[in-house]
């Protein structure tokens, strides 16, 4: 099956320290992103890819890191340098054309203690 | 720039119908348009590009007004099935970097 996967769907890191999620893609898609949603609230996009080996910050990319070093992966990384990082975490990924959208993972919900 | 969503919350009978505004303060290339339920991914409802165009999917439906840099999501005769958050995301130009509203909340009850 074709689809986007995050992993853990849950995951509890103590406060300090550095945190990885998961995104993978078998869509054989060009750009993937990632989201940050809190309670309530929108998403917030954190950092993109159009291709491999490259990535562009978005709006709230203090304290997260990004690699892409396959088209079919993107982690994100979640610092210490990141004061607030509790929230929702959705990756996507999309064609890249005008008349295609993005396709949401299922989502990371951390909570730091 | 984060497009503007109105209302923030709706509730709604079954049968009724609800429009849902996302505005921006900036010329849009393209509107997308998601539904999420609580703890789960946003799903895809539609796209519009921009020319003005008008689109639907079964019982919802979408327009978007370059002019004004507005678009709307019309639900008719809602089902229980259509509660949970909608989210618009907008494209200002054609480089795949969309921002999302802030969602609208909308709750159908029997």
């Amino acid at each position: 099956d074709g689809g986007i996967t995050q992993s853990p769907k849950y995951l509890f890191r103590k406060e300090g320290q550095n945190v990885t999620l998961s995104c993978e893609q078998n869509l054989n898609h060009d750009a993937m992103y990632w989201y940050r949603q809190d309670p309530g609230q929108g998403l917030r996009l954190i950092y993109y890819s159009q291709i491999v080996n490259d990535f562009q910050k978005g709006d709230i990319a203090e304290g997260y890191s990004v690699s892409r070093e396959k088209k079919e992966s993107f982690p994100l990384t979640v610092t210490s340098a990141q004061k607030n990082p509790t929230a929702f975490y959705l990756c996507a990924s999309r064609l890249v054309s005008s008349t295609d959208t993005q396709y949401f993972g299922p989502g990371t919900r951390l909570t730091v203690l | 720039q984060q497009p503007v969503q109105s209302p923030q919350a709706v509730i709604l009978r079954e049968g009724e119908d609800a429009v849902i505004n996302c505005s921006s303060s900036k010329a849009l290339y393209s509107v997308h348009w998601y539904r999420q339920k609580h703890g789960e991914a946003p799903v895809f409802l539609m796209i519009l590009l921009k020319g003005g165009e008008q689109k639907g999917h079964e019982k919802i439906s979408a327009s978007f007004n370059e002019k004004k840099q507005q678009s709307s999501l019309y639900l008719t005769a809602s089902q229980l099935s259509y509660s949970g958050t909608y989210f618009c995301g907008t494209e200002e130009d054609n480089n795949n970097d969309m921002r999302f509203g802030a969602g609208t909340r909308l709750t159908v009850k029997p």
